[in-house]
């Protein structure tokens, strides 16, 4: 299994507090994404990686940030969490991009804004 | 934008049969990649199988084939002799470069 860890893996949090998870990887993979899958609407792309310090939006990047100080770290802020970012996040990592490799990803963290 | 539709919520098969899952997708693009994952109930996602868009070939992975078409711009995954440990969410996803987007899902149930 690919070296992809995910934390926390549950969180509860309050409406309108900073939400921040962390993906870690052992893989040394350059390319890295988070996504939210929801029912209803599969994965969606919310950011990705494609170095240190380099970072893009996916389709769903509104209320979100994202910081890549180290290759094996990748971690999503949640500024001011809402209702509607109640979801489950996953984190996946790429050697070239996910265009002609695969994505492994991590197991997921459930998070609920009450 | 790319889009991928899923167009069975839930799919159920007897354990040996054999079962196929529909996927569509739009693009302009003519050089991508088509993934099926598979999600069983611990979440992790799964890699079923690829197939890359300039191969005519059907990619095939032991009980799992495609069958992929081009011009409709279609890609079924077929499952032989279905077995209970088949039994998950199973995911369609269309990548290009950097964007892979995702169906909303079917979910198969393999009865016994």
């Amino acid at each position: 299994d690919a070296g992809i860890t995910q934390s926390p893996r549950h969180k509860v949090t309050e409406t309108g507090t900073p939400v921040t998870l962390r993906c870690h990887q052992t893989e040394n993979h350059r390319y890295m994404y988070w996504y939210r899958q929801d029912p209803g609407h599969g994965l969606r792309l919310i950011h990705y990686s494609y170095g240190v310090k380099d970072t893009d939006k996916g389709e769903v990047s509104d209320g979100y940030s994202v910081s890549r100080s180290k290759t094996e770290d990748f971690l999503l802020t949640l500024e001011s969490a809402t209702s509607s970012q109640t979801s489950v996040y996953f984190c996946a990592i790429s050697e070239t991009g996910t265009m002609n490799t695969e994505a492994f990803f991590g197991q997921g963290t459930r998070l609920t804004v009450v | 934008a790319q889009t991928v539709t899923q167009s069975q919520p839930e799919m159920s098969v007897q354990e040996a049969e054999t079962v196929t899952l529909s996927c569509t997708y739009d693009t302009s693009e003519n050089n991508y990649y088509l993934f099926w994952y598979k999600q069983p109930p611990s979440r992790q996602m799964i890699l079923v199988i690829r197939q890359e868009a300039y191969k005519q070939q059907n990619a095939t992975e032991n009980r799992f084939s495609v069958n992929f078409q081009k011009a409709a711009k279609s890609f079924s995954l077929k499952i032989s002799d279905s077995q209970l440990g088949d039994t998950a969410m199973y995911f369609c996803a269309f990548s290009n470069y950097n964007d892979m987007r995702f169906g909303a899902g079917t979910r198969l149930t393999v009865k016994p």
